[in-house]
């Protein structure tokens, strides 16, 4: 089973600013079958990223992801308040997708 | 438009069972797999197991073999989620998603709205 670390644990950024969340992978990732999530409180988690850089449909700009092996990156540009909540990375490139154990970007 | 509706929430006692169900509409059912992903309460996300609706066949995570059992009902379009022997730790809402067909592990860009199963005595 690939194990997925996600660091940090929190971030603590203020609107506006830079956010860099990052995910590594206990071995590596085939294809690329990397997805990002955000979930908010008592909602399902939302498709951000997949296949590691592909965004999906209607999320803006200001998300990306990058990386590749064991090492991947979700950027966001500039925060606006409602990104202020919990993401996740997830892998599906074994047979098994794991999920890592989350980031919260809380404002400063 | 695609949408996956589950049941609502249930309260079982240790030991009991549970189905949760998922009723999928806006796309050709047999054309996607359905995942189930489960999240106790202030943790992450784990994935369960899967459900070909074409054929019924499943894949299932090794934790949970012998205790989970995914199946689907093409007439209706809706998959379920069976879990015997609960225990305390199976507290957690729980998630259908839909997945590409063939693979047993997906990306998922429709997700049903959760279902919280909490067990106590």
């Amino acid at each position: 089973e690939i194990v997925l670390t996600q660091s940090p644990g929190t971030l603590s950024l203020s609107p506006g600013e830079r956010a860099t969340l990052s995910c590594r992978a206990s071995e590596s990732v085939s294809s690329s079958y990397l997805a990002w999530y955000q979930q908010k409180p008592g909602q399902a988690p939302r498709l951000l990223i997949y296949g590691a850089s592909s965004r999906a449909t209607g999320i803006p700009d200001r998300f990306s992801g990058s990386g590749s092996g064991t090492d991947f990156t979700l950027t966001i540009s500039r925060l606006e308040p409602e990104d202020f909540v919990l993401y996740y990375c997830q892998q599906y490139g074994s047979s098994r997708g794991t999920f890592g154990q989350g980031t919260r970007v809380e404002i400063k | 438009q695609v949408q996956l509706v589950q049941s609502g929430a249930e309260v079982k006692k240790p030991g009991a069972s549970v189905k949760v169900s998922c009723k999928a509409s806006g796309y050709t059912f047999t054309s996607y797999s359905m995942h189930w992903v489960r999240q106790a309460p202030g943790q992450g996300l784990e994935w369960m197991g899967v459900v070909n609706p074409s054929g019924g066949t499943t894949t299932y995570a090794q934790e949970l073999q012998g205790r989970v059992t995914m199946t689907r009902d093409t007439s209706t379009t809706t998959v379920y989620m069976e879990l015997n022997s609960l225990r305390s730790e199976d507290t957690a809402v729980y998630y259908c998603a839909r997945g590409r067909i063939g693979y047993s592990s997906s990306w998922y860009v429709y997700w049903g709205q959760g279902t919280l199963v909490t067990v106590s005595s």
